[in-house]
């Protein structure tokens, strides 16, 4: 069974940094992960998805990675911004499509 | 183009009650899944459909049902409902093939009282 998790559970950043967050999961069969955001009392929103057979993803100012030997996937947001502030959850994909094991999420707070 | 669009957003419902919760999938997509998500388990897997037909089932218990329609809007159903069903239930929705992006809806926030 997939399991995924991210470290850490909270990360607070003033404006301006690079934001780092990670997601590992124990079964490297994966076909593929994506990450999403969450605002509060929203719904989920699609950042990026990688396919099993990629390295990497980009889009505007994020980027991710994905390792399916060390079973890691690392999210990269550059030059945060308060409008980052949110929960962004990993979450990996097997050969049934709409069905996804997802990680608890790393909430993020930026400073002004 | 339309999103997921789910109703009702917000509900209160007493215990014992049912409920059911329904989701339209963006236009042409054929796979709907549902997730409860609650504070403490986070994101759970309840089932998928995809042309009508169950093709995956989370581990909860048989109170928790679902339907897809044969324009794929999808519905669940949550009988007798417990107060441990407060949660906030997602559907996502996508073409159902492989390597494409899973969409999510904003979610039916249920309260069980």
């Amino acid at each position: 069974k997939q399991e995924v998790t991210q470290i850490p559970a909270a990360l607070s950043v003033p404006e301006g940094e690079n934001l780092v967050l990670n997601c590992s999961f124990t079964d490297s069969a994966i076909y593929n992960l994506q990450w999403f955001r969450q605002d509060p009392g929203k719904g989920l929103t699609s950042l990026l998805l990688i396919q099993s057979s990629q390295r990497e993803q980009t889009s505007g100012r994020l980027n991710a990675s994905l390792d399916k030997s060390s079973g890691r996937s690392t999210l990269y947001i550059a030059a945060s911004q308060p409008g980052d502030s949110a929960t962004y959850l990993c979450a990996g994909g097997g050969d049934s499509w709409g069905k996804l094991q997802f990680g608890a999420g790393t909430q993020v707070v930026v400073t002004p | 183009k339309a999103g997921v669009t789910q109703t009702p957003r917000y509900l209160i419902k007493t215990r014992g009650q049912q409920v059911t919760l329904s989701c339209s999938p963006i236009s042409g997509h054929r796979s709907v899944s549902w997730y409860q998500q609650t504070p403490g388990q986070g994101l759970q897997f309840l089932f998928e459909y995809f042309s009508e037909t169950q093709r995956n089932k989370g581990n909860f218990p048989g109170r928790f049902s679902g339907r897809q329609f044969s324009n794929s809007r999808s519905e669940m159903n949550v009988s007798t409902l417990e107060l441990g069903d407060s949660a906030l239930y997602l559907c996502a929705s996508s073409p159902g093939t492989a390597g494409n992006t899973i969409y999510f809806g904003e979610g039916s926030w249920l309260t069980v009282v």
